[in-house]
């Protein structure tokens, strides 16, 4: 049974960096993509990028080259980093495992979310 | 970027009644779409990949058709616990896209 939990600064002020942390529990890291995706307040779901065992990663070029992810495959912990935040950065973000083991790479894990909200 | 486009947005009904919900995608994905509930502040959740296959765990109620660029998400008698948001996904091309969701509340 995989678990997550993930875990960061929910409160920044415009142009500050966004750090967060996703550690997973009971399986394999190798084989899959882990990914952040986040959700605008009573909107849609937005993919911001993944990063695989070996540290290849994908980013939404809708982020513009903001966003950093990065594996610590000792710890079992992946990490996003999102510069330059503005108020339209606020929403829920989540972490998820992507299981590649399968070609279509489903999302079948969670975190349970952290909302991040751009306050001056 | 490929467009997922899912209908209808929202959607009323009642406890046993069949409920179909689609998604078309802007080019052809294969059978790379996969299908997610989320309850309210809760992590999406996976109950359909690959078009069709049920995620483990998933009630056989819920079922998935399709290939190419028309997907559906058919709930065969509606349960109390599946009034929810409904959102497809593919992971045919980067960057990895959502249709806009369904909100399926009771009527």
């Amino acid at each position: 049974q995989v678990q997550s939990q993930q875990w960061g600064a929910g409160l920044l002020k415009p142009s500050e960096t966004l750090s967060l942390t996703c550690g997973f529990s009971g399986g394999s890291f190798s084989a899959h993509y882990w990914s952040w995706i986040r959700q605008v307040p009573g909107g849609g779901l937005e993919w911001i990028g993944e990063v695989n065992h070996g540290g290849v990663t994908n980013y939404n070029p809708s982020l513009k080259g903001r966003a950093t992810i990065s594996l610590d495959t000792s710890e079992k912990q992946f990490s996003l980093k999102l510069t330059s935040m503005t108020a339209a950065d606020t929403a829920l973000y989540f972490c998820a495992r992507a299981d590649c083991t399968n070609a279509v790479c489903p999302f079948d894990s969670w975190g349970q979310g952290t909302l991040v909200a751009v306050s001056s | 970027d490929i467009q997922m486009t899912q209908s209808p947005s929202s959607l009323s009904a009642s406890v046993g009644d069949r409920v179909t919900i689609t998604c078309r995608a802007s080019q052809s994905i294969s059978a790379y779409v996969n299908w997610y509930q989320q309850l309210p502040g809760k992590a999406p959740k996976v109950l359909i990949y690959a078009a069709s296959t049920l995620q483990s765990g998933v009630p056989s109620r819920f079922s998935g058709s399709g290939s190419g660029t028309h997907f559906t998400l058919t709930i065969s008698s509606l349960q109390r616990e599946d009034f929810a948001m409904y959102y497809c996904q593919q992971t045919h091309t980067i960057p990895v896209t959502f249709g806009g969701g369904t909100k399926v509340e009771i009527k």
